[in-house]
């Protein structure tokens, strides 16, 4: 599976925008990008994917790198529950046999 | 939509007892669901993919006898943890997808298991 790489850990103050880079150098053509969130003591909740273009959503926004060998997940406003830890993930499309490979993930920091 | 139920939320049972924890997807049909792990302050580690009327596909170094696992229906899997040891405490998180949600997996909110 392609590996993507992102920061350990972010800080951000409530209310302002918040970007989470991820780098995916090694992503093939039939990749999809896929951003997960995992809030404390609770599974994680899908937040939004992309294939090449940019994406957007009610939860976030994401942009996609015209190479597609990084991506950013834009949260427009951050609140205090937008704290969690966030997980950049690749997959590829393969309709009944595709598996999530969880990385380490950046956690989120949100300051009042 | 995309929900996806999880029974108990927790459990503590002995050492040598069987635990099961159940799986539900309430609005969607799951042809495939998966099983998670997750122990403090690590990731999710996927330990098996099962697919409804199908036997499950176990990660390596997962035993397949210790974590039994049932996809009998497009809405509901059963992981049962048997004969249960103190180093099997751990967080266990499923997750579903099928349908109109595509590829995107919907997860649950995760069981966290204590054996004593």
């Amino acid at each position: 599976d392609a590996k993507t790489t992102q920061p350990n850990s972010m800080e951000s103050n409530e209310e302002e925008p918040v970007h989470l880079p991820c780098n995916h150098s090694t992503i093939s053509g039939t990749d999809y990008i896929h951003w997960y969130r995992q809030l404390p003591s609770q599974g994680p909740e899908y937040v939004i994917h992309g294939l090449t273009s940019n994406v957007n959503n009610r939860m976030a926004s994401l942009a996609i790198a015209e190479d597609r060998k990084s991506s950013t997940l834009i949260l427009h406003r951050a609140t205090l529950r937008d704290a969690a830890v966030y997980y950049c993930i690749l997959i590829i499309s393969n309709f009944g046999n595709e598996k999530l490979t969880f990385g380490t993930g950046t956690r989120l920091t949100i300051i009042p | 939509g995309a929900v996806v139920s999880q029974h108990p939320s927790w459990v503590i049972c002995k050492s040598g007892t069987s635990v099961k924890i159940e799986c539900r997807s309430l609005d969607f049909q799951a042809t495939t669901m998966f099983w998670y792990r997750q122990f403090p302050k690590q990731s999710l580690m996927l330990m098996a993919t099962s697919n409804e009327g199908s036997k499950a596909t176990y990660e390596q170094g997962v035993e397949k006898d210790k974590f039994l696992i049932n996809h009998a229906s497009l809405t509901l899997s059963t992981l049962t943890v048997t004969s249960a040891h103190p180093e099997d405490s751990s967080f266990y998180i499923c997750s579903a997808r099928g349908g109109a949600q595509g590829e995107t997996q919907y997860f649950g909110p995760g069981t966290r298991l204590l054996v004593l």
